[in-house]
């Protein structure tokens, strides 16, 4: 159980262009949901926080006009970079939670975004 | 200081032998504490949590945490290449929100 689909794995995109990520509970109900970035050698780093039907919550640096999150039922949330620039090349990284507090959270496959 | 420390390694073992990887943390009312592993170019997968100071034990993997000491480890006993990876330590505390660590990488050597 606790399956999380993140799609596509991959995307190779032009500097200027939108790139949406999806990210899907397929098995429960995501209450909320968690944007991760990755670069290489690097730690995961939390953009932001979605919940179901209300405005996402960035972190301390995210620019949340440039990544556009988007929760619109319990089991999908999407990330759009918008006006993608090759600084924004990096591994994507969607969990989810099933609302329990401390509970483990189930993480999707990961999108590897590459800028060009 | 970081919230969440670890060593980035990487921590060489021989095959058979047991790894110890090591998390600090700074917050003192983190509540959960996860080990992820990593593989190149993969997500995390879950390996193990912890809620309670003391160990817990899931086949070759150990939990161990100290919440005075606000310390939290994972032991690999009989090491395989296979777990060669980056092992990833995460907390939190009331809520669903992780904070993590920046990994170790582990290598484990026939």
């Amino acid at each position: 159980g606790a399956v999380v689909s993140q799609h596509p794995s991959w995307v190779i995109c032009k500097s200027g262009t939108s790139v949406k990520i999806e990210c899907r509970s397929l098995d429960f109900q995501a209450t909320t949901m968690f944007w991760y970035r990755q670069f290489p050698k690097q730690s995961l780093m939390l953009m932001a926080t979605s919940n179901e039907g209300s405005k996402a919550t960035y972190e301390q640096g995210v620019e949340k006009d440039k990544f556009l999150i988007n929760h619109a039922s319990l089991t999908l949330s999407t990330l759009t970079v918008t006006s993608a620039h090759p600084e924004d090349s990096s591994f994507y990284i969607c969990s989810a939670s099933q609302g329990q507090r401390n509970s483990p959270l189930h993480f999707g496959n990961g999108t590897r975004l590459t800028v060009t | 200081q970081k919230e969440v420390e670890q060593n980035s390694g990487p921590l060489s073992v021989p095959e058979g032998a047991i790894a110890s990887l090591n998390c600090t943390y700074s917050d003192r009312g983190s509540q959960s504490f996860f080990w992820y592993r990593q593989y190149s170019g993969k997500s995390p997968e879950l390996i193990m949590f912890i809620y309670s100071n003391g160990d817990k034990e899931d086949g070759r993997f150990t939990a161990q945490l100290n919440k005075a000491s606000q310390y939290v480890s994972l032991l690999i006993r009989d090491s395989q290449p296979s777990d060669s990876a980056t092992y990833l330590c995460a907390v939190n505390k009331d809520t669903d929100k992780l904070i993590f660590g920046t990994g170790t990488r582990l290598q484990v050597f026939p």
